[in-house]
């Protein structure tokens, strides 16, 4: 079983709903990241969360330490969000790396 | 411009064969990050460096090695070329030690052939 596992893994919307990608994790971790990649391969940081809830335009990202999982929302989804997202987690201890999950390929359409 | 620098941005090389990788971090970050992202294993953290010293390890290979200089660059450099290399290198820069956001570079695409 992977470290980090998201869901779905592929998901296809049409402009203007609401989307919402999750991301479960299984070890100890000190933040949890993420990330956007664009078909041309470009990689933005969107979001570093280690609690609570943050919101940047369309897109808020929460997190519960508790339950080990995180979700990321977009509201009212435009074509130009189609891409993958990646979430990634900081371990903690002396096997601190960051782990990417297998990433969500989101296709919105008109 | 996410103020991260790589180049080169591709590179076509043989089996067997070394290359370095470049990678220029945001003015003010003193952490460099680089990562691998092939077809099969998806995205890989590789190893980390804060202000010239390793800071973390991750999937790197023995044949791989990296360094940060004195004016925060850095460079990967990959020996012993296999097929398997190919994939995209990416670097990314933080103004401190892994629980910040990262400024991604554009990637170096490598191919081995």
């Amino acid at each position: 079983k992977n470290e980090v596992e998201q869901s779905p893994q592929n998901l296809t919307a049409q402009e203007g709903e609401f989307i919402t990608i999750n991301c479960s994790y299984s070890v100890g971790i000190s933040a949890l990241h993420w990330l956007q990649q664009h078909p041309g391969g470009g990689i933005v940081s969107l979001f570093m969360l280690s609690s609570g809830k943050k919101k940047h335009g369309r897109l808020i990202a929460t997190i519960n330490i508790q339950e080990k999982h995180s979700s990321l929302h977009i509201t009212a989804s435009h074509p130009r969000d189609s891409a993958v997202y990646i979430c990634a987690v900081w371990g903690t201890g002396t096997a601190s790396k960051l782990t990417f999950g297998t990433g969500t390929r989101l296709q919105v359409t008109l | 411009d996410s103020g991260v620098t790589q180049t080169p941005k591709h590179l076509i090389t043989a089996t067997g064969q070394r290359v370095t990788l470049r990678c220029s971090p945001r003015s003010g970050d003193l952490s460099v990050y680089w990562y691998q992202q092939s077809l099969d294993q998806g995205l890989q953290f590789l190893i980390q460096y804060y202000n010239g010293e390793e800071r973390a390890k991750g999937n790197i290979l023995e044949r791989f090695s990296a360094q940060q200089f004195p004016d925060l660059h850095s460079e990967l450099n990959l020996s012993s070329l296999e097929l398997g290399d190919s994939a995209l290198y990416f670097c990314a820069s933080s103004a401190h030690t892994g629980n910040y956001g990262y400024t991604f570079g554009s990637g170096t695409r490598l191919t081995v052939v």
